[in-house]
């Protein structure tokens, strides 16, 4: 079994809607975070949290929030979707091991908002 | 501002015709230099964490060395399904923010048969 999920793997909306996109994972790493990824730009932080009760905004955290109901889960919501939301986005977990935190990703949700 | 730059954006090599992808970074204080592979359509899986200038690490046909400047990752005699992006991220020392690991935009490998 996956030790990162997502869910949905696909999904495809009109503008305007909510969508949540959530991530679990079984690893037990505190850590957790969202990340877009659009052809060319590489990937983008958008939220990350370090533990429960931590949630930072990362490089583009505008129209996007982030819940973190456990350890284990980490969802991010488009409140309104708008068509440049339109990319693939991952979930990843990391646990810090000595010097450096090794970022464990899911298999990613590709959005399409029309 | 940690910056991390991959060339080329994109290589095509014959089955074992061996090249080497490049990472070229700044950052105030490297705490570790990540190396990632990612198949299209899925997560980035990782490969390799580099630590100092001169240590170099070893997987198969990928071999990855690290200066004080850049990282290279070497591809000896690769095969069609070595063919991926591969992504560099660097993190800094520091707390907070800093300690988010910056991503460059990746390397496009295709390898013919």
């Amino acid at each position: 079994d996956a030790d990162v999920t997502q869910t949905p793997r696909n999904r495809i909306t009109k503008t305007g809607k909510r969508i949540m996109l959530e991530c679990s994972q079984t690893k037990g790493h505190d850590r957790m975070y969202w990340y877009r990824q659009d052809p060319g730009l590489g990937l983008r932080l958008i939220y990350y949290s370090f533990d429960v009760k931590d949630i930072n905004k990362g490089e583009i955290s505008d129209g996007y929030s982030v819940s973190r109901q456990a350890q284990a889960k980490f969802s991010l919501s488009l409140e309104s979707a708008i068509p440049n939301q339109t990319a693939l986005y991952f979930c990843a977990t990391s646990d810090v091991q000595g010097a450096t935190d090794t970022q464990y990703f899911g298999p990613g949700t590709r959005l399409t908002v029309l | 501002e940690d910056q991390v730059t991959q060339s080329p954006e994109a290589l095509r090599l014959q089955e074992g015709e061996s090249s080497s992808l490049n990472c070229s970074y700044t950052v105030s204080g490297l705490r570790g230099l990540f190396w990632y592979r990612q198949d299209p359509g899925k997560g980035p899986e990782f490969l390799f964490t580099l630590y100092s200038a001169g240590e170099e690490k070893e997987k198969e046909r990928l071999k990855a060395t690290l200066t004080k400047k850049e990282s290279f990752l070497h591809i000896t005699a690769p095969k069609p399904e070595d063919s991926a992006t591969y992504l560099c991220a660097v993190q800094a020392m520091g707390g907070g923010g800093s300690y988010i690991p910056t991503f460059g935009r990746g390397t496009s490998l295709i390898v013919h048969p």
